[in-house]
């Protein structure tokens, strides 16, 4: 299966919201509630930020939300701040074994 | 609070088998699921499978061929062998653990593979 599909880059200014798109199909984003969304600053591992589509871990800031609508899942960042930059990876599951990764979407804090 | 830490070659020759193990401290090796995750240089993550300490096990559909896992909980590791290796399989390989649903709570820093020819 294809990886799921997110844009390469976005950016917002400090203070602003922006929102990060991660598309798939019926058999992933659109069939279960196992969305997840990932920080990851270059050469560290991976944050979970969001999981369950809308839920957020302890100590992961509320300026973080998820949604869905269909096979589209999206991630907002409210009150953009200079370390939010990183990059941002989406994740749904796909059925039997399978996790599919989006490509990754790069936030830049202008 | 739960540490993750990989160990294994750095450099693994191609058409060999490549083995990594991932030890866990601050909390029992039963209370989660134990995962492998990948990401090429300058590129995405891949899900490569995970174990449980049950026994049950599960791996993504285009690597299961090569891929197997154990888990040892006297040791509190688990390993991952990924069998005749190419270039392609160059990438840093994260081991991580999760007790949700398809997501993963906690990740190792993960350890840098090198295919070579």
């Amino acid at each position: 299966q294809s990886a799921l599909t997110q844009p390469p880059s976005a950016s917002g200014s400090p203070g602003q919201s922006v929102t990060i798109s991660c598309t798939g199909t019926s058999s992933d984003v659109g069939g279960y509630n196992y969305v997840s969304w990932y920080q990851q600053h270059p050469g560290k591992a991976p944050k979970l930020m969001i999981y369950e589509v809308v839920k957020r871990p302890s100590g992961v800031p509320d300026r973080f939300s998820g949604s869905k609508s269909g096979n589209t899942a999206s991630l907002t960042v409210s009150g953009l701040q200079a370390e939010d930059e990183a990059d941002y990876y989406c994740s749904s599951y796909a059925g039997g074994n399978n996790l599919l990764f989006g490509g990754g979407t790069r936030l830049t804090v202008l | 609070q739960v540490h993750l830490q990989e160990s294994g070659p750095g450099l693994v020759k191609s058409s060999e088998t490549l083995s990594l193990t991932c030890s866990v401290s601050g909390d029992s090796i039963s209370s989660y699921y134990w995962n492998w995750i990948r990401q090429a240089p300058g590129k995405g993550l891949e899900f490569i499978g995970y174990i449980h300490y049950s026994g049950r096990t599960g791996c993504s559909p285009s690597l299961e061929s090569r891929v197997t896992m154990s888990l040892d909980t006297s040791k509190s590791q688990f390993s991952l062998r990924l069998s005749s290796v190419t270039a392609a399989d160059t990438a840093v390989y994260f081991c991580a653990g999760s007790n949700r649903g398809w997501c993963f709570d906690l990740w190792g820093r993960g350890t840098l593979v090198t295919v070579s020819s």
